[in-house]
């Protein structure tokens, strides 16, 4: 069974860089699948930031795509988001996902992780 | 981007009901349309894909149909462990988009 994992500061400040890692176990993330990153909170519901696949190749929503990078350590299995110039309205929990092909939807997900923009 | 609206935002039922939740698109998704169900505390647990496909796992209570813009997700018999937040998820273009949720409680 597939597990994802988030991890990385629960705390940032504004105009910093938020900076997550999911690690993947059960599975290799060299398979056939995309990885993403989807976030949540009370005022935009569930946003889905973006994804990468096992090459490098990234897709990301054009509302945040000037902010962030996906990234993909094969070696450890993990991947990675980096946003910067957060503000307040980048609080949400942040989930990493697994995207199953070819119908492109998440199956596995991780359990979140809260990140508060805050000084 | 696509905008999907899901109906009612909230409900209430008894156990052994049958509940339909119904998520429409602003344009067509033709059946790249998913189901989940959230937890307090747990991330999204995958229950339809391609509209009417049930996850490995999911009980058969839950049935997905719809195609195009109009999609419904039904549990024919409410168990206590159904109550819950439902959200639909389309999968044919990017950005990928959520419905708003349905906040599913007991009566």
């Amino acid at each position: 069974q597939v597990q994802l994992q988030e991890s990385g500061p629960g705390l940032v400040k504004p105009s910093g860089t938020l900076s997550l890692t999911c690690t993947v176990s059960g599975g290799s993330i060299s398979s056939i699948n995309w990885w993403s990153w989807v976030r949540q909170s009370p005022g935009k519901g569930l946003e889905w930031i973006g994804e990468i696949f096992h090459s490098g190749s990234t897709n990301y929503n054009p509302s945040l795509k000037s902010r962030v990078t996906i990234s993909i350590d094969k070696s450890k299995n993990q991947f990675s988001l980096k946003l910067t110039s957060v503000t307040a309205a980048d609080t949400a929990v942040y989930y990493c996902a697994r995207v199953a092909l070819p119908g492109y939807y998440p199956d596995y997900w991780g359990l979140g992780t809260l990140v508060t923009v805050s000084s | 981007d696509i905008q999907l609206t899901q109906s009612p935002s909230s409900l209430s039922a008894f156990v052994g009901d049958r509940v339909t939740i119904t998520c429409r698109a602003s344009q067509t998704v033709t059946s790249h349309l998913n189901w989940y169900q959230q937890k307090p505390g747990k991330g999204p647990k995958l229950l339809i894909y391609g509209a009417s496909s049930l996850q490995g796992g999911v009980p058969s209570r839950f049935s997905g149909s719809g195609s195009g813009t109009e999609f419904t997700l039904t549990i024919s018999s409410l168990q206590p462990e159904d109550f819950a937040t439902y959200f639909c998820q389309q999968s044919y273009i990017t950005p990928y988009t959520f419905g708003q949720g349905t906040k599913l409680e007991i009566k």
